[in-house]
This record gives C-alpha cells, sequence and structure tokens, in this order.
C-alpha cells in the first residue's frame, strides 16, 4: 500500500538554488494539494489541484509552483530558494466533494534553505 | 481563508484521566469538519470526518462531537494512555473544497 509518497525526506539548498519536491499518489485521488508546517503555525496551503491539468493557489503561495499533468503526480518547485522556505512540507491527496472525503498525507519533506 | 481555532494549544495529562480540547470554526456555510491526528515525526492521520450538526462519532477511547450553530467541536480522550500524545489538528471544508487547519493541540500524556 503506497499511499502518497513524497521524496525527498530530506533536503538542504543554499540561497537561490532551485529544486522540486515530488508527490505521487496510487489511489486515484482527484484532489492533491501542498502544505507546510512551521513552528506556531500549523498546516499552511500552499498549492491544491482539483484534477490532471487544474491547479489553485492556497494561503502562502509565493515562491512556489505546480503543476498537474496527470492524476497521479504533482510536483512542487521552488524557483530560487531563501531562507523563508525552510520548513517542512507535506502534499496530500484526497477524492473530490471533500466534505466526507478523508485526507492522506505524505511522510513528509524537511527542507533547509541557508 | 477560513479561521479555524483550537485550544488549548498544549496539554499534559496525567495517564488514566480524561481530556477533551476545542476546535472553533465559522459556523456560515458549513460543509464539514475534520479530526487528525499527528504523531512526532509521522504524518497526519484522520480520526473523524463530521458534517451534521449533533454528530458523535467514537474510535476506542476517543469520541467528537459537532454543534455546527455555535461553531465548535469538541473531542474528548477517555482514559489517557502514552500512546494518546500527539498533536490533535481539526479542519473545516471551506467552499472550495480546501482543508483550513487550526494550529493543533499538543497533547502529552506523562505516566
Amino acid at each position: 500500500n503506497a499511499g502518497v509518497t513524497q521524496t525527498p525526506k530530506f533536503q538542504v539548498l543554499k540561497t537561490g538554488q532551485s529544486m522540486t519536491l515530488q508527490c505521487a499518489q496510487d489511489m486515484n485521488h482527484e484532489y492533491m494539494s501542498w502544505y507546510r508546517q512551521d513552528p506556531g503555525m500549523g498546516l499552511r496551503l500552499i498549492h491544491y489541484s482539483v484534477g490532471a491539468g487544474i491547479t489553485d493557489q492556497g494561503e502562502v503561495p509565493n515562491g512556489y509552483n505546480v503543476s498537474r499533468s496527470t492524476t497521479e503526480d504533482f510536483p512542487l518547485r521552488l524557483l530560487s530558494a531563501a531562507p523563508s522556505q525552510t520548513s517542512v512540507y507535506f502534499c496530500a491527496s484526497r477524492f473530490s466533494g471533500g466534505q466526507k472525503n478523508i485526507q492522506y498525507f505524505g511522510a513528509g519533506t524537511r527542507l533547509s534553505v541557508l | 481563508i477560513l479561521n479555524v481555532e483550537q485550544s488549548p494549544q498544549s496539554l499534559h495529562v496525567q495517564e488514566g484521566d480524561s481530556t477533551n480540547f476545542t476546535c472553533s470554526f465559522p459556523s456560515s456555510n458549513f460543509y464539514a469538519l475534520h479530526w487528525y491526528r499527528w504523531e512526532t515525526a509521522k504524518s497526519p492521520e484522520a480520526l473523524f470526518v463530521m458534517t451534521l450538526n449533533g454528530d458523535e462519532k467514537k474510535k476506542g477511547r476517543i469520541s467528537a462531537t459537532l454543534n455546527t450553530k455555535e461553531g465548535y467541536s469538541y473531542l474528548y480522550i477517555k482514559g489517557s494512555q502514552p500512546e494518546d500524545s500527539a498533536t490533535y489538528l481539526c479542519a473545516e471544508v471551506g467552499g472550495a473544497d480546501g482543508l483550513t487547519f487550526g494550529k493543533g493541540t499538543h497533547l502529552i500524556i506523562q505516566p
């Protein structure tokens, strides 16, 4: 049972570097999302997608890009990393019509930007 | 963006005691409320999804109630055990189908 798979688990970047956080799910979920978790801030939504080819911004989208070319994959791109992006990132997925559909989370990516 | 608040922020409870904490959310245009349990170094796992006013859900020693008219939900843990130590998150489902999370209640069970 793979569920939601995130890679890498840990990453250290220098300011200005770019990278892509990968997220894949094998549950045929329409809805996928990215959150960041910072101390005292809880989970904040970065971007989300309600299906292949459709993405939208969440609460804290600046500095991040996403795309959704397939149902399974939802990568998060940092084009020019900044220290403020040091955080733990979680990818999540669920079926749409989300009122009753629980959300499944990946194991998280711990990112440090120096 | 919905304003979901949880209290208390942290809670220390003696093993064997029962406890409860609160999730407050806007009561207008309510769709659903989710509760998640988040253990350190793991990812959040769903406990309950609640949709109807007066809903009560139970899973072992953990239960939850929902009042959509006044905009709150309570999570109860009966006879706390060390394995109950975790952060408990609630999240409201908004009109755009997204989840807005509270900051969580960090529960520590002391042996």
